[in-house]
């Protein structure tokens, strides 16, 4: 049963293309965030929505964007992929109403040439 | 964002070992923490949380324990099994905001 789920697992973009990253949840969680890991480290937030409410982490640069047009899903945009924004795009949900799980999707890897 | 890191990046235990993997926080102000498993080519996967009015939390071969004082959370895994190889986060966040913060990670090796 898969609850979040992203699409593609794998995608590769050139230098300076712009890329959507997509994220679906079946929980209808409030929550949506979105999370960028580099090899053997941690995953960083970038962002996350609370409902429509769009909540932008301090030190996320202005060339990643995000949409969330309804409940079920949210995208991730990168406006001009350079090779330091290779990595795994996580996407996770939690339910905002005081149960502070997160459930994560399986990620999405980028990779620019 | 917030600071959470872990003292060791990797740690290797023989199987049927009890394992324990350490991670610091710097938010005191936190009051929810979380540790993950996350194998590889896969999102982290939630293994035990805690809330800071707690010292410490038991799970099915797994428990977590918090000193406030300190700033030092502790995951204990028993009996150690081929399948708990992964890497370890912890992650915190506070009642007031939906931010989780990500530590380094560590790295869990077990040896048959």
């Amino acid at each position: 049963d898969a609850m979040v789920i992203q699409n593609p697992r794998y995608q590769v973009t050139q230098f300076g293309k712009p890329v959507t990253l997509s994220c679906s949840q079946t929980l209808n969680h409030n929550v949506m965030y979105w999370y960028q890991q580099k090899s053997s480290q941690a995953p960083k937030l970038l962002f996350h929505y609370y409902d429509k409410d769009f909540n932008n982490e301090a030190d996320t640069p202005d060339n990643f964007q995000s949409r969330r047009p309804n409940t079920s899903f949210c995208f991730l945009d990168i406006r001009s992929p350079g090779l330091g924004d290779a990595a795994m795009y996580l996407c996770a949900t939690s339910s905002g109403t005081g149960e502070y799980e997160q459930y994560f999707g399986p990620g999405t890897r980028l990779t620019v040439t | 964002g917030e600071s959470v890191g872990l003292h060791l990046p990797t740690l290797s235990v023989q199987e049927g070992d009890n394992s324990i993997i350490n991670c610091a926080y710097s938010n005191s102000a936190s009051d929810y923490f979380i540790w993950y498993k996350q194998e590889s080519g896969k999102g982290p996967q939630f293994i035990i949380d805690i809330r800071s009015n707690m010292d410490k939390r038991q799970g099915q071969r797994v428990t977590v324990l918090l000193n406030k004082t300190v700033k030092h959370l502790s995951l204990q895994i028993a009996a150690t099994q081929p399948g708990d190889s992964a890497v370890y986060f912890c992650a915190e966040t506070h009642y007031t905001g939906n931010q989780f913060y990500f530590g380094t990670g560590t790295s869990l090796t077990v040896i048959p």
